[in-house]
């Protein structure tokens, strides 16, 4: 079945710090697939996607690297900043049926950053 | 930026009674969904809509709820008979086409108290 999950529950680290959150699936159709950031109260906010025929996404200050073959999906945020804490999620997208407008959710990754 | 506006944002109501949460999705989007979260977990798809009929749902979506958009700007979910359990965070979203890849945005979501 489809399912989308997390390695980390909480990660702390020290502004300034780089951070890495990951995330693994187990769809193989997924061939889309987006990082979301969460803050208190608010809905999911678009951070950065990658398709699946790419390995690797930048953007400001974030990267999104994506290894098909264990099905391992990672959001590295450079130079953290206490701005950043959030609950992070991964969410994937197989295209093809009527399943082209549906998100998969990971569990979620909690981030805090210590000034 | 066009925001996915919802209303209200926290509804408290008792079990059994009957519950409407409102959207606005962004103006020129043709694709609405609407997700639930409940405290701590993950974000779950409920349901998607398109062209005045419901596209895809999940098995959560059961025949305790509908959706409708009864006017060229609204978009409802409705919850027949609150359970407890019904208690979480309700996401609407909407994107221009199909797909989290064309606009897909959030809003910020409704707390759903059920007592």
């Amino acid at each position: 079945g489809e399912s989308v999950g997390l390695h980390l529950p909480t990660l702390s680290v020290q502004e300034g710090d780089n951070s890495i959150i990951n995330c693994a699936y187990s769809n193989s159709a997924s061939d889309y697939f987006i990082w979301y950031k969460q803050e208190s109260g608010k809905g999911p906010q678009f951070i950065i996607d990658i398709r699946s025929n790419m390995d690797k996404r930048q953007g400001q200050r974030v990267t999104v690297l994506l290894n098909k073959t264990v099905k391992h999906l990672s959001l590295q945020i450079a130079a953290t900043q206490p701005g950043d804490s959030a609950v992070y999620f991964c969410a994937e997208n197989a295209a093809g049926g009527t399943s082209y407008g549906k998100l998969t959710f990971g569990q979620g990754t909690i981030l805090t950053v210590h000034p | 930026e066009p925001e996915v506006t919802q209303t209200p944002s926290h509804q408290v109501t008792q079990m059994g009674q009957e519950v409407i949460l409102r959207c606005v999705p962004i103006s020129n989007h043709l694709y609405f969904y609407w997700y639930r979260q409940i405290l701590g977990q993950k974000v779950e798809f409920l349901v998607s809509f398109y062209n005045n009929e419901i596209s895809e749902k999940s098995e959560i979506f059961d025949d305790q709820f509908s959706v409708e958009r009864p006017d060229g700007s609204n978009f409802t979910l409705k919850i027949r008979s609150t359970k407890l359990e019904d208690s979480a965070m309700y996401f609407c979203a909407s994107s221009e086409w199909w797909g989290p890849n064309y606009g897909y945005t959030f809003g910020s979501g409704t707390r759903l108290t059920v007592v």
